[in-house]
């Protein structure tokens, strides 16, 4: 079974700058979920999709970031511009719909802001 | 209040030892209890999950949940070098939201 597909891997941009992630995730999971590791800290939820509608974005800073995840598949995350505290490893996990489901996690994309 | 609390570390385990991790929530509606392993540049895996009050075992690991206190623990019996890594507790609530804690360092010395 292919597992979740993220890509790039690395990303180096200056600030101002955009930048755009992309998600592939299990076939067959209709929940997917988008979060945010600092360095040293537990990944942040910034949205949460179930097929292609928004469950959760709370923590999600809508002035800069946005998220689409088109026909309930693969999704998309971009930041617009980018900041230096937006430094992190951006990591897409989806699941089946379910309490006791569990999570599985792509390698996520590493993004540094200079 | 942060929703999932743990205790940062690093936890220092010789081997052999058991290393008890700690976790608290504050959702009382949450459903399911999550125990991840990250270890340094990679994502976090499943150890194990909890849905129900009580002792859950899966060979060197045990998961305690008690949602009266809304505290969910993991012990590591028998730590190895390879257990070290960081830790963390995840909470699903209504909806499938899942929050993770900020994740405990446990470093096991030979």
């Amino acid at each position: 079974e292919a597992g979740v597909a993220q890509s790039p891997r690395y990303k180096i941009i200056e600030k101002r700058q955009s930048v755009a992630f992309w998600c592939n995730p299990i076939s067959g999971h209709a929940t997917l979920y988008w979060y945010q590791q600092i360095l040293g800290q537990g990944p942040k939820l910034l949205i949460q999709f179930q097929n292609n509608g928004v469950v959760d974005d709370s923590q999600l800073p809508k002035d800069r970031f946005s998220a689409e995840r088109l026909k309930g598949v693969d999704s998309t995350l971009k930041i617009q511009p980018a900041k230096l505290e937006d430094s992190a490893v951006y990591l897409c996990a989806s699941s089946l719909a379910g309490a006791g489901a569990e999570a599985f996690f792509g390698q996520g994309t590493r993004l540094t802001v200079v | 209040q942060k929703e999932v609390e743990q205790n940062s570390g690093p936890l220092s385990v010789p081997e052999g030892a058991i290393a008890s991790l700690n976790c608290t929530y504050s959702d009382r509606g949450s459903q399911s209890f999550f125990w991840y392993r990250q270890y340094s540049g990679k994502s976090p895996e499943l150890i194990m999950f909890i849905y129900s009050n009580g002792d859950k075992e899966d060979g060197r690991f045990t998961a305690q949940l008690n949602k009266a206190s809304q505290y969910v623990s993991l012990l590591i019996r028998d730590s190895q070098p390879s257990d070290s890594a960081t830790y963390l507790c995840a909470v699903k609530a209504a909806g499938n939201k899942l929050t993770f804690g900020g994740g405990t360092r446990v470093l096991v010395k030979p």
